[in-house]
């Protein structure tokens, strides 16, 4: 299996719902990614996920809490969202080999709308 | 933190002809650069990379070189066809594991 896959491929939720978005990779990499992409941007970083511990938490606002339950899965809870949160949401996922070489690969999205 | 600029932004070309997107980073401790093609409405995707240690890398139209002293990074297509056209993201990963993404460039390939 050499792929990433998240779901659902697509949300809409009100401000005050409470939902989950889902990662899943079985490559065996143990680095995986949270990240924003708003339309016509480069994707934003939101966390890192390093050896199942949060490495990195790019000064996200609370109401996007990640979580890492073992080294195939990544979640990211979404709650109190506000409409500007409404984006494509990514995961990826990297070896995190020693040395130089780590290429990232993504999932196809989540595509969050927030009413 | 890392600073990654990238130009053009828009990039018009002839079936054919070759296209050229530039790079450039700030942090020289970045050690591994990957480029993306995001088409509508997809993830992006892997198309080519170079590590810090390797000055150019080729894979059949696409080439990507690394000027460290400069602290810049191109890419190459040649013999463009429409199918290229997307939305072209350089990027640049540090030391701490991070990826760090240029602006974007929206390459159209004009039969």
């Amino acid at each position: 299996d050499t792929e990433v896959t998240q779901t659902p491929k697509h949300l809409v939720m009100g401000m005050t719902n409470k939902k989950s978005l889902k990662c899943e990779q079985h490559m065996g990499h143990r680095a995986m990614y949270w990240y924003k992409q708003k339309a016509k941007k480069p994707p934003e970083l939101m966390f890192v996920y390093s050896y199942e511990k949060l490495s990195i938490n790019e000064s996200v606002p609370s109401r996007f809490s990640p979580e890492c339950p073992n080294s195939s899965l990544l979640n990211l809870h979404l709650h109190a969202l506000q409409p500007e949160d409404s984006a494509l949401y990514l995961c990826a996922s990297s070896p995190l080999t020693s040395g130089i070489t780590d290429t990232q690969y993504f999932g196809p999205g989540t595509r969050l709308t927030v009413l | 933190g890392e600073n990654v600029e990238q130009h053009p932004s828009t990039l018009s070309v002839q079936e054919g002809d070759s296209a050229v997107i530039k790079c450039t980073y700030s942090d020289s401790a970045s050690n591994y650069f990957p480029w993306y093609k995001q088409e509508l409405g997809k993830r992006p995707q892997l198309i080519i990379d170079i590590r810090s240690n390797v000055g150019e890398k080729k894979d059949q139209r696409i080439a990507v070189t690394l000027n460290k002293t400069a602290k810049h990074f191109s890419l190459h297509i040649t013999e463009t066809q429409p199918e290229d056209s997307a939305v072209y993201f350089c990027a640049a990963r540090n030391t701490g594991n991070q990826f760090y993404f240029g602006t974007g460039t929206s390459l159209t390939v004009i039969p």
